[in-house]
């Protein structure tokens, strides 16, 4: 059975600092990772998928970074800015066609 | 285009009573999701449809959760003699194609069961 980590739970950081946010899973078999986020009361929103024959993908100021070999995605935020500030979830999608959540990333950036 | 919709949006309801939520997923998503999430809890899938095939319902909690899907649209939650572990937001979303696909999500429906 797949299970997805998301370390750390909860970050806070001052604005302008770049930052990482890690994704980690146990099975490779995977056919993609997308990575969400979600505003307080908000339904999620799309940021990056990455199929698993890709390395990365970037948007903006987002890059995610996929090595299903080892089980670890990271999503990375440059210059970070207080509308930054959600809860980020990974999803794995496998052999089932029940994606895998992990528990989420609470981030606040404060100005 | 236009997302997924969801409503309502709010539904606060007494315990005992049915309520029925709706989804209406991307046009041309075969893929059709719902899950609940409790107060500051993960997501909790519940039930999946795929075009004509038989749904997966093995996230429902039980059997007083229902779900239909009429082809490839609306799909609608229906929750019978509410109790109060209920009260959740419960998300739907749509995907294409079915394995690899791009999830997209709904607002959400938040439920209150009184």
């Amino acid at each position: 059975k797949q299970e997805v980590t998301q370390i750390p739970a909860a970050l806070s950081v001052p604005e302008g600092e770049n930052l990482v946010l890690n994704c980690s899973f146990t099975d490779s078999a995977i056919y993609n990772l997308q990575w969400f986020r979600q505003d307080p009361g908000k339904g999620l929103t799309s940021l990056l998928l990455i199929q698993s024959s890709q390395r990365e993908q970037t948007s903006g100021r987002l890059n995610a970074s996929l090595d299903k070999s080892s089980g670890r995605s990271t999503l990375y935020i440059a210059a970070s800015q207080p509308g930054d500030s959600a809860t980020y979830l990974c999803a794995v999608s496998g052999g089932s066609y029940i994606p895998t959540f992990g528990r989420g990333t609470s981030l606040i950036v404060h100005p | 285009g236009a997302g997924v919709s969801q409503s309502p949006s709010n539904k606060v309801t007494e315990k005992g009573k049915d309520v029925e939520l709706r989804c209406d997923p991307i046009s041309g998503h075969t893929a059709l999701y719902w899950y609940r999430q409790r107060l500051g809890q993960g997501l909790e899938f519940l039930i999946y449809f795929q075009g004509n095939s038989a749904p997966d319902k093995s996230g429902l909690p039980s059997d007083r959760f229902s779900a239909e899907r009429t082809g490839e649209s609306v799909s609608t939650l229906t929750i019978q003699r509410t109790q109060q572990e209920d009260s959740a937001v419960y998300l739907c979303a749509s995907s294409f194609p079915p394995l690899a696909g791009e999830q997209y999500f709904g607002p959400g429906t938040r439920l209150t069961v009184t």
